[in-house]
């Protein structure tokens, strides 16, 4: 079972706000990695660190973190946004992995 | 640019071996661990483990131990992961990720490759 909880799916309209929240023990020490995946395609960063986007994401995708749990807020939501969405950080275990996923969580744009 | 390119599809036998590969460019190889990550049909991506590509050290996660193995040649930027005795449930596409870290508490995965379908049927 993976340590990081995310919902399995979200809905939104179109043009509106949308949080996709990121639970886990290691989000209090570490920072969450947030993944975008359209079917058939790989996955791409969309949100690093404290509130990071890489070059060609666009500035409605943001981060945030309060306690245990990392959120990624899609601002106007898009049609091209609809897709899965999955966190990353490190395992808080002990053990090994080092590095886990959430479950991912199906956006869907209405 | 930076990026990550995998080698192509493989349909193998149950029993039988495969071998990915992930060739680097437009950084230095060795400055950077590579992670490998699993996504088993309509399923999420698990964290398979990442190989020290300075040492060549990897580590493996739960359930990835003994027929799994990474590998590098550092003389062509190209990680490896190879797969033995394989089985029907390690079909599945297969990526490497380049890992990022700028602080201890702040680690990322970028670039992607394009993945890698590995199929597994008699």
């Amino acid at each position: 079972s993976s340590e990081l909880t995310q919902d399995p799916a979200v809905s939104v309209a179109l043009g509106q706000t949308v949080r996709i929240t990121c639970q886990g023990d290691s989000l209090r020490s570490y920072y969450a990695s947030w993944y975008q995946q359209k079917p058939g395609q790989a996955p791409v960063l969309v949100i690093y660190g404290k509130n990071n986007r890489p070059s060609g994401i666009p500035d409605r995708f943001s981060g945030s973190s309060s306690g245990n749990t990392a959120s990624l807020t899609i601002t106007g939501a898009q049609a091209e946004d609809e897709a899965d969405y999955y966190c990353n950080s490190r395992d808080s275990s002990g053990n090994h992995p080092y590095w886990v996923f959430g479950g991912g969580t199906k956006l869907t744009v209405l | 640019q930076v990026q990550l390119v995998q080698s192509g599809s493989e349909l193998k036998k149950p029993g039988a071996s495969v071998k990915v590969s992930c060739k680097a460019s437009g950084y230095t190889f060795t400055s950077y661990a590579m992670n490998w990550v699993r996504q088993a049909p309509g399923q999420g991506l698990e964290w398979m483990g990442w190989i020290n590509t300075n040492t060549g050290n990897p580590t493996y996660a739960q359930g990835f131990t003994g027929r799994f193995v990474f590998s590098l040649d550092t003389s062509v930027s190209t990680a490896y992961l190879q797969i033995s005795s394989l089985k029907a449930e390690d079909t599945a596409v297969y990526y490497c990720a380049r890992h990022n870290r700028v602080a201890v508490n702040t680690n990322w995965f970028d670039p992607w490759g394009q993945g890698t379908l590995v199929t597994v049927s008699s």
